[in-house]
């Protein structure tokens, strides 16, 4: 299993453009995340899918926007970039609710200039 | 809402020194999670406390939650350069939701 996936691994955008940064899990995990972390801080939740289909806000949702129309893909759409988006974004999944531990994917370094 | 405060921020040891990480929940905790960040990369997952009291141990890392669920703590006995890295406490913040503390970031001199 290569467990969780994430491109690209770094990204400079423009103030303004779009990108998705993307997510899959070969793992069948049903719950997945979308976290971001600023530097020295810890992680904040940006939006969760517990199923296909099936998408939530979390903390920091302004900004962005997801879809999930398989259980493997869980991608993160920025649109109209801004620099306060620069962070690293990383995606998670886990296989059932309370209780059970999250895999993370490796992160994806985001900077908007 | 609930908030994770971690303590210390930074850590500088000697190897071989045995060290202490505190995570304290503003509210009752009902999963407490251990993880790992190597400089640059994911989080791995080291362990979940979930009772009062509960004591958990991998290799040479000890976590323990205590009685009233509202803390926990990491021990690293006689660390390693290996063990240099980003701890992060997380929780369960409601159904489905995750929260995770500031992180503790830890250096071990060889």
């Amino acid at each position: 299993n290569a467990g969780v996936t994430q491109t690209p691994k770094f990204r400079i955008l423009k103030i303004g453009q779009s990108m998705t940064l993307q997510c899959t899990q070969d793992m069948n995990h049903n719950y997945m995340y979308w976290y971001r972390q600023d530097p020295g801080m810890g992680l904040k939740l940006i939006y969760y899918s517990v199923g296909a289909g099936i998408t939530d806000k979390g903390e920091v949702p302004n900004g962005y926007n997801v879809s999930r129309s398989t259980t493997e893909d869980f991608p993160l759409r920025l649109e109209l970039a801004a620099p306060s988006q620069t962070s690293v974004y990383f995606c998670a999944s886990k296989s059932g609710g309370i209780s059970y531990e999250q895999y993370f994917g490796p992160g994806t370094r985001l900077t908007v200039t | 809402s609930q908030e994770l405060e971690q303590s210390p921020q930074s850590l500088i040891v000697q190897e071989g020194k045995n060290l202490t990480i505190n995570c304290t929940s503003s509210k009752t905790l009902y999963g407490l999670y251990w993880y790992k960040q190597k400089y640059g990369e994911g989080l791995i997952f080291l362990m979940m406390l979930q009772k009062g009291g509960e004591e958990k141990s991998h290799e040479k890392i000890t976590a323990k939650l205590d009685e009233k669920k509202q803390q926990s703590s990491l021990h690293i006995t006689a660390s390693q350069p290996s063990h240099a890295g980003i701890y992060l406490c997380g929780a369960e913040a409601g159904t489905y939701k995750y929260i995770f503390g500031t992180g503790t970031r830890l250096k071990v001199l060889a």
